[in-house]
């Protein structure tokens, strides 16, 4: 059963913190994503890469960074959390263009 | 301009009803789609592939236009147990995979 995890399913963050969201695949795929889910804005891309240690910028990268040092990890860090990146995170992962992607169950991350 | 638009709704159809969701993309180049579906605090799950000749399965039949560049999806005999968000996704050519804002549907008996 294929399965992506995210290390926690709610987070509470002071302004200014430095904050990691982990997000593990066991598929071995290629691909992998970070989005942030807002009400009326839907999934918005933030980041995404192709391979190891590859990354891309998506739609809305300001105020983040990503790595990805293991095919299976990819994680996503805020450098200095402000109280407009409060949101749901989700992970994602898929083999190639044509595939279903899965989901991680998503990180409610609220910054106070 | 979104590189994926969608009408956001919500659709309030009753049981048996036949609804339609449109989406268009911008981006010319982009080579796969697809809808996926989000139920209430849930991650999204894919519903169906989109491919060029159309395709049906069992009461849901996707088309893509790419002329147009628009995507639908057609949900004949609605369920109560449609009731969700419908998310069209394209893939485009870095591999990159974006999300239309969405359309709620809720079917109601």
């Amino acid at each position: 059963d294929v399965k992506v995890t995210q290390s926690s399913r709610y987070l509470v963050k002071r302004t200014g913190e430095k904050v990691f969201l982990e997000c593990v695949q066991d598929m071995d795929h290629e691909n992998m994503f970070w989005y942030r889910q807002d009400p009326g804005l839907g999934l918005r891309l933030i980041y995404f890469s192709y391979d190891v240690k590859m990354k891309e910028k998506g739609d809305i990268p300001e105020g983040y960074s990503v790595s990805r040092e293991k095919k299976e990890r990819f994680s996503l860090i805020l450098e200095s959390a402000s109280t407009n990146q409060t949101s749901m995170y989700l992970c994602a992962s898929k083999r190639d263009r044509v595939t279903e992607a899965f989901f991680g169950q998503g990180t409610r991350l609220t910054v106070v | 301009r979104k590189e994926v638009e969608q009408d956001p709704g919500p659709f309030n159809v009753p049981e048996g009803a036949t609804v339609a969701f449109n989406c268009t993309y911008s981006n010319s180049a982009s080579q796969s789609f697809f809808w996926y579906r989000q139920d209430c605090r849930k991650e999204p799950k894919l519903l169906m592939s989109v491919y060029s000749s159309g395709n049906e399965d069992g009461r849901f039949t996707a088309q893509l236009n790419r002329a147009s560049q628009y995507i639908s999806l057609l949900i004949r005999d609605s369920k109560l147990s449609d009731s969700a968000t419908y998310l069209c996704v394209v893939n485009g050519e870095n591999n990159d995979m974006r999300f239309g804002a969405g359309t709620r549907l809720t079917v109601k008996p």
